[in-house]
């Protein structure tokens, strides 16, 4: 079955810094890729939405130029955080679509802590 | 828009019990649902989605759901649930093609022994 990986499963940085979550379709060539941001107990809020070679569509709220979307490959995909702060803690997970047969496959999910 | 309402936000139950998680949507377009289920720190696995056909839709893990378009609900049902099927329920829904998935808020289904 389609297999996504999401790298790293978890990270700690220092507020200010910026950090980069990868997110790859290991067999099959993602057409579109999700990115998603879930507070404690939460549903998942939809973050962006990318295809690949084309700039992502964000959704309303959400920063463009604090949450950075890259998708230089039909198999990667990266969500670089910028100048972190504590108000970025989260997990944040990626979901990879083969649109014609309806199907999104999700990451692992990376747990970010800004301290 | 497309909207998804999970009516319970806790199901607890006992085990070997039948357990329905409710989900009810709202879309103007042709639909297609799913259901996803979450344990702690990890990401989405499928359980199972409706994209046409019957309207009764075996999934993995023992469940299954049915889609009813009247009542615009598609609940997932399992007849007797286990202790590992503790975990977080999110009912999706997409209008296809390269669209987003909306979630539901989820449901955290509590199996007791």
């Amino acid at each position: 079955g389609a297999v996504v990986s999401q790298h790293p499963s978890w990270v700690i940085c220092k507020s200010g810094t910026s950090v980069k979550i990868e997110c790859r379709s290991l067999d099959f060539q993602a057409t579109t890729m999700f990115w998603y941001r879930q507070f404690p107990k939460q549903s998942l809020m939809l973050m962006a939405t990318s295809n690949e070679g084309s700039k992502a569509t964000y959704e309303q709220g959400v920063e463009k130029d604090k949450f950075l979307i890259n998708h230089a490959s039909l198999t990667l995909s990266t969500l670089t955080v910028t100048s972190a702060h504590p108000e970025d803690s989260s997990f944040y997970i990626c979901s990879a679509s083969l649109a014609q047969e309806f199907s999104y496959t999700f990451g692992s999910g990376t747990r970010l802590t800004v301290v | 828009a497309q909207s998804v309402t999970q009516l319970d936000s806790q199901v607890p139950v006992f085990e070997e019990a039948p357990v329905e998680l409710r989900c009810n949507y709202s879309s103007s377009v042709s639909v297609y649902l799913f259901w996803y289920v979450q344990y702690p720190n990890q990401g989405l696995q499928l359980l199972l989605k409706y994209l046409s056909g019957s309207t009764l839709v075996k999934g993995i893990n023992g469940f299954e759901a049915e889609f009813n378009k009247s009542q615009t609900s598609f609940h997932l049902r399992k007849p007797s649930v286990h202790i590992s099927d503790t975990a977080e329920y999110f009912c999706a829904v997409t209008s296809g093609g390269y669209n987003k998935l909306i979630f539901g808020a989820g449901t955290r289904l509590a199996v007791h022994p």
